[in-house]
């Protein structure tokens, strides 16, 4: 049982705007900043948002984050088949005094 | 360039130990921490705990207290991560992922590869 609540799955056709959400609480989401994190097929996690809605160099302009209260969200539009990986949203929680991750969210493009 | 290059794939019996490298190249090591990360097979991503690069301090995850242990060689630029008593659920892949300092600020920038564990008689 994650810390963080993440759907286990989302889809969307090529072009398409696609959201993932991101549900935590007080101890964490609400008070520390939250990153977002790619993973695809048997590779490394790699860094996709950090600091709510920053991208690191290199990551397309099409990936976009946000957060609100205890909830926060990532965006991908104009999917493309590459966009195809498990995406992970995580923070900082005050009360475990650790990290914490959502469970996955795995996106599959139709 | 930056990168963090861990060792490879081992498969160990049920009671032994593995100690897992993760070798950093291309930045200051003593200016990030290093945090671990656990993957089951088929599961997310699951933080073990961070060790501070700069004093050499670890700091455990719960549920990775005992038979955990992250250490330190600055002279190489490395990280260890050493797993006792290997019971078949400890099976994973093993992740070190550059973080900041201030442990709850920041994010993990550059990963390892990962390092398979499987753990099986």
């Amino acid at each position: 049982q994650s810390v963080l609540t993440q759907p286990p799955s989302a889809s969307g056709t090529p072009g398409q705007r696609v959201t993932i959400s991101c549900s935590g609480s007080n101890s964490n989401i609400a008070s520390n900043t939250v990153n977002w994190y790619q993973q695809l097929p048997g590779t490394a996690p790699k860094l996709l948002i950090y600091n709510n809605n920053q991208r690191p160099s290199g990551v397309p302009d099409r990936f976009s984050g946000s957060k609100s209260g205890t909830s926060a969200s990532l965006a991908i539009s104009g999917l493309q088949s590459e966009d195809e990986a498990d995406y992970y949203c995580t923070t900082w929680d005050d009360s475990l005094n650790g990290w914490v991750f959502g469970g996955g969210t795995k996106l599959t493009v139709l | 360039q930056v990168q963090l290059v861990q060792s490879g794939s081992e498969l160990k019996k049920p009671g032994a130990s593995v100690k897992v490298s993760c070798k950093a190249s291309g930045y200051t090591f003593t200016d990030y921490a290093v945090n671990w990360v656990r993957q089951a097979p088929g599961q997310g991503l699951e933080w073990m705990g961070w060790i501070n690069t700069d004093t050499g301090n670890p700091t455990y995850a719960q549920g990775f207290t005992g038979r955990f242990v992250f250490s330190l060689d600055t002279s190489v630029s490395t990280t260890y991560l050493q797993i006792s008593s290997l019971r078949s659920e400890d099976t994973a892949v093993y992740f070190c992922a550059r973080g900041s300092l201030a442990p709850s600020y920041g994010a993990f920038d550059i990963w390892g590869q990962g390092t398979m564990v499987p753990v099986s008689s």
